[in-house]
């Protein structure tokens, strides 16, 4: 069966340091994938998806950048946080057959300080 | 693009009773409605989800329905349980090879004993 992992769960970061949220996907080949961000008490937006290897797409012009060095590895990054990226990050995975069904990891919950 | 509009924000029923939750979208276009439910500190789950050549599906005691003409689709959770309590996202979506989910606002169910 299919799993996905996030880390860390939690992470405490002081504005203006550097960011890096990973998430891994097991039982699957070639998976879409996604990040979401979502604020305290909200919905969830969209911030990149990636259909492969190196084919990113942003969603939301910001702070942020993804990258995917493996298949089924996807980096979620910034060079300098700024106070309004605090939020609970989520990955997602959808496989190719049935792209529209998506699946959530557990999330990594961001303080900026 | 796709919006899509979640009501009611807050819900509070008696256990035991049935709860509904209501969406509505934009796009005519899309023809992919899951549901997710989200608990405390906790990624979304995918709980069920319709196709738009479905009027309506049944899976124990939830059930959703879709009204393409009108352009909504509901959650119905009939004896309803504790546990039931969490967020509750509906989301609409394109069939593509890298489907973007716009999900609603979400609904935080309460069950009260």
């Amino acid at each position: 069966s299919q799993t996905i992992h996030q880390w860390p769960a939690t992470l405490v970061q002081p504005v203006g340091s550097p960011l890096s949220l990973e998430c891994t996907v097991e039982g699957t080949s070639n998976p879409n994938l996604y990040w979401y961000r979502q604020a305290a008490g909200r919905g969830l937006q969209l911030l990149f998806y990636s259909i492969g290897i190196d084919q990113i797409s942003s969603e939301v012009p910001q702070n942020l950048s993804a990258s995917r060095p493996q298949d089924r590895q996807f980096i979620l990054s910034s060079k300098k946080l700024l106070l309004s990226d605090s939020g609970f990050y989520l990955c997602a995975w959808s496989g190719q057959s049935s792209s529209y069904e998506q699946y959530f990891g557990p999330g990594t919950r961001l303080t900026v300080t | 693009g796709e919006n899509v509009e979640q009501h009611p924000s807050t819900l509070s029923v008696q256990e035991g009773d049935s709860a509904v939750i209501k969406c509505t979208y934009s796009d005519s276009a899309s023809n992919y409605f899951p549901w997710y439910k989200q608990e405390l500190g906790k990624g979304p789950q995918l709980i069920i989800d319709i196709r738009s050549n479905v009027g309506e599906k049944k899976d124990q005691r939830i059930a959703v329905t879709l009204n393409k003409t009108a352009k909504h689709f509901s959650l119905h959770i009939t004896e309803t349980q504790p546990e039931d309590s969490a967020v509750y996202f509906c989301a609409a979506s394109r069939y593509s090879s890298a489907s973007k989910i716009i999900f609603g606002s979400g609904t935080r169910l309460s069950i009260r004993p």
